[in-house]
């Protein structure tokens, strides 16, 4: 059975730091892609950031870039978000997701996890 | 970026009937459109990828078609699970990143 098990979230002050991670199990890691979804309350999806299966390979949101960093460790099936000079309008529940097929990087999903909760607030 | 746009972006409707749900991309996708369902608290749920195809283990009473830039996705007829909300995503490569449309609730009338 695939399993997503995100964690990482909490409550950071504007301009502070936080890193996210998704362990994964269930499938062969190593042979997908992941990314990083997230949901503000009440709020639509909005994509966050890829990696490729082999970790080669980053992408990322404009709203994100230069920010967030994305990686992933082959060896403990777990990919990463580290999220730097974080703001409030990054509130959000965020999810991994395993990719199910990607085209050019970019990519759709058969496994998210259940999310968790980022506040930035002072 | 390509945008999404979904409509309606709220439906009310009643156990049995058969909902269409519609979402136009800027521009042109081929098939590269996947619908996934959501509920209150949970993670998404991929339902039809490349337009039209049935994700394993999903009812048959979903489907999905399409193609370019309007596509919809169809329940055949509405059961008490399927009151969620519904987002249709582009991963077409043509583009960089991936977009989302605003999603579409269907409630129960």
């Amino acid at each position: 059975e695939v399993q997503l098990l995100d964690s990482g979230g909490g409550l950071v002050q504007p301009g502070g730091s936080l890193r996210l991670s998704c362990a994964a199990s269930g499938f062969t890691f190593t042979s997908y892609a992941m990314n990083w979804v997230r949901q503000a309350p009440g709020k639509g999806l909005e994509w966050v950031s890829g990696i490729s299966a082999s970790g080669g390979s980053t992408y990322y949101a404009d709203s994100v870039k230069g920010r967030f960093t994305i990686s992933r460790d082959n060896s403990n099936n777990t990919v990463y978000l580290h999220m730097n000079s974080l703001r409030a309008e990054d509130t959000a529940v965020y999810h991994c997701a395993k990719a199910k097929y990607c085209t050019g990087g970019v990519c759709n999903f058969d496994y998210w996890g259940q999310g968790t909760l980022v506040t930035v607030s002072s | 970026d390509i945008q999404m746009t979904q409509s309606p972006s709220t439906l009310s409707a009643s156990v049995g009937d058969r909902v269409t749900i519609t979402c136009r991309a800027s521009q042109y996708i081929s098939s590269w459109l996947a619908w996934y369902q959501q509920k209150p608290g949970k993670a998404p749920k991929l339902l039809i990828y490349k337009a039209s195809s049935l994700q394993s283990g999903v009812p048959s009473r979903f489907s999905g078609g399409g193609s370019g830039t309007e596509f919809t996705l169809t329940i055949s007829s509405l059961q008490p699970d399927d009151f969620a909300t519904y987002y249709c995503q582009q991963y077409s490569g043509d583009s960089p990143g991936l977009t989302f449309g605003g999603g579409t609730k269907v409630e129960i009338k």
